[in-house]
Order: C-alpha cells, then structure tokens, then sequence
C-alpha cells in the first residue's frame, strides 16, 4: 500500500520549459490536492479536484495547470516554468474534499523543483 | 484566509515544555495539527472539531477554543523526535465543503 505517490522527485528546469508532476493515490479516495511549500510560506494549494471530473483553483493558481486523469491521478502541469516556481511541490488526498474525524488528508514525499 | 501560527520557531532542551498556537480569523469547523520532519512529507497528528475538545497523543495534545477560533499544540517532556516543523491547517466552519488551509508553521528545534 503505496498511498501517494508523486515523480519525479527531484527536476531542474530551464526557465520557459514545461514539465508536468505526476501524482497517484491508491487509498480510493475522492479529493486530490496539489500545495506547494516555500520557506517561510508553509504549504499553500495551488489547485485541488474535490472529486474524479472536477478541478478547483486554489491560493495560488497562476503559472499552473491539473488534470483529474482519473480517481487515481491528479497531475499538475508547469506550461512555461518561471525561477518564481522553484519550490517544493506536495500532492495530498482525502476520503472528501471536508475533512474530519477519520478522514485527513495524506501528502506524498515531495517533488523538488528548481528553474534555473 | 492563511491561519496565524505563534511562535514562529522554539529551541528547548529535551524534556521541556512547548506550546504552539494557531488562530484564525474565520468561523472554524475544524483545526488540524501536522509534523513535517526536513525533507519529509508532513505527518498528520491530530484533529480537532469545534466543540473546544482537547485531545491527546502520547505527551502531545491539543485543545481548541471555539468562541476564539483558537487551537494551542501542547508538548510535554519533549523529546529528540519532536523536532520539526508544525502546522495547523483550518477548515473554515462556512456550512459547505470547505479547503484545509495551513499555517506558515513553527519549528521546534529539539537538542539534548
């Protein structure tokens, strides 16, 4: 039992490329996320999907792209990477996008992106 | 609305106390407590509904104040493994599916 997985985890981009994370759940669950963490900033939702079809923005969209693939896959694409964008990317999911008492959200180990 | 996380960092000796707050200027519904460990990914702990129950986890626990929109994360007796970085995340109490939205965290150094 894998719970999410996201690659790659480490990438350098060149200013103006595109690359696309990649993120899949097997616990089943409806809500998938996508943060990312800045020091000092804590985590931040860049877009998240409350359910297989939807997708939502979140604090900080700009420069970003999702796809819900499926209930499994939620992946986050990067059209044209700015040195804005260097930072830590998080997926998460969650039973329902309303989280409570046995229902929490779980984040995968982290993708590190660097635009040089 | 990004809740508010004091103090920002806390260095102690193993076996102190720390207290880490979290307010909000919104309605809450719920107040969730996570670790993250240097690069790790964070680690739930607790949640808290609104109701101002407390709850624990070994020596760590947490309460939450409805009327203020506050939740404090209380660790006693600290030990070397508590280091890291702690974050709340808060769901506001708006009648409908809201977002968990986190705090800028606290890190909590940890030394023997």
């Amino acid at each position: 039992n894998a719970g999410v997985t996201q690659t790659p985890k480490f990438q350098v981009l060149k200013t103006g490329q595109s690359m696309t994370l990649q993120c899949a759940q097997d616990m089943n669950h409806n809500s998938m996320y996508w943060y990312r963490q800045d020091p000092g900033m804590g985590l931040r939702l860049i877009y998240y999907s409350a359910s297989e079809g939807t997708t939502d923005k979140g604090e900080v969209p700009n420069g970003y792209n999702v796809s819900r693939l499926n209930k499994r896959e939620f992946s986050l694409r990067l059209e044209s990477a700015a040195p804005s964008q260097t930072s830590v990317y998080f997926c998460a999911s969650s039973e329902h996008l309303r989280v409570g008492p046995g229902n929490t959200i779980y984040f995968g180990e982290g993708s590190w992106l660097t635009v040089v | 609305q990004q809740p508010v996380q004091s103090p920002q960092a806390v260095i102690l000796r193993e076996g102190e106390d720390a207290v880490i707050n979290c307010s909000s200027s919104k309605a809450l519904y719920s107040v969730h407590w996570y670790r993250q460990k240097h690069g790790e990914a964070p680690v739930f702990l607790m949640i808290l509904l609104k109701g101002g129950e407390q709850k624990g986890h070994d020596k760590i626990s947490a309460s939450f104040n409805e009327k203020k929109q506050q939740s404090s994360l209380y660790l006693t007796a600290s030990q070397l493994s508590y280091s890291g970085t702690y974050f709340c995340g808060t769901e506001a109490d708006q009648g409908g599916s809201e977002k968990l939205v986190f705090g800028k965290g606290t890190k909590l150094t940890v030394n023997p």
